[in-house]
């Protein structure tokens, strides 16, 4: 099962910032949070991932809450082409011992005109 | 130069026939990854090979068989294949970070399978 959770959907118009939300309630004070999407018929594309401190890249920027309960990815000027699911990932397990990164449902981005 | 390739891209056949998707990584990673995307969306893992061991293995039919010649290879077979098994298949691969510990996984572009 999926360890985190997230809204089905959201809209954010062209231009704007798009905040997608995510809780990890359950993460244990090792584990990173990834962010991938998945644009229609391809396969996913990793963004960014976070331990503790905010991240920032040429993608986007990663807010973590101090208590690493919540985590806010930021497309900072939203295009049509980052219409997408976004998915907030945690590990379970130990890496090499069967540990996986399990895919919840995801946020579908739609970015509008 | 593609980092994760898999083929074939499509892959349209019947009920009952065996049928294999090749993966391929160039990115040196140390461990390989099938994923299983249905109908409804959502990704499932089936198997995760380390060092061609075999480290994950999701409930999947034993029709399912992977294959990991070395650590540049997944090779998914599927055995009397059904009209459930027609999904979207990615390949993935990692290499864990020596220095921070994160896991960042490379898909491959997927393999649509259609069984009639």
């Amino acid at each position: 099962d999926a360890k985190t959770t997230q809204p089905t959907s959201m809209d954010c118009a062209e231009g704007r910032a798009a905040n997608l939300p995510c809780n990890h309630s359950t993460i244990s004070g090792n584990e990173y949070v990834y962010w991938y999407r998945q644009i229609h018929s391809q396969g996913p594309q990793y963004i960014i991932h976070g331990l503790k401190n905010n991240e920032t890249n040429e993608m986007a920027s990663l807010i973590i809450t101090e208590d690493r309960k919540s985590s806010t990815l930021i497309l900072p000027h939203a295009t049509l082409r980052d219409t997408a699911v976004y998915y907030c990932i945690v590990r379970v397990g130990v890496y090499n011992q069967g540990g996986k990164l399990i895919f919840g449902q995801g946020t579908e981005l739609s970015v509008k005109p | 130069d593609t980092a994760v390739s898999q083929t074939p891209k499509y892959l349209v056949t019947q009920m009952g026939n065996d049928k294999s998707i090749k993966c391929e990584q160039n990115l040196g990673h140390d461990t390989m990854y099938w994923y299983k995307q249905d109908s409804k969306k959502f990704l499932k893992i089936m198997f995760s090979y380390n060092n061609k061991e075999l480290i994950i293995n999701e409930t999947v039919p034993n029709r399912f068989s992977p294959k990991s010649p070395d650590k540049a290879h997944l090779n998914l077979h599927i055995n009397s294949l059904e009209l459930g098994d027609s999904a979207v298949y990615f390949c993935a691969s990692s290499q864990r970070s020596r220095i921070s510990g994160a896991n960042v996984l490379t898909f491959g572009a997927g393999s649509r399978l259609t069984v009639l």
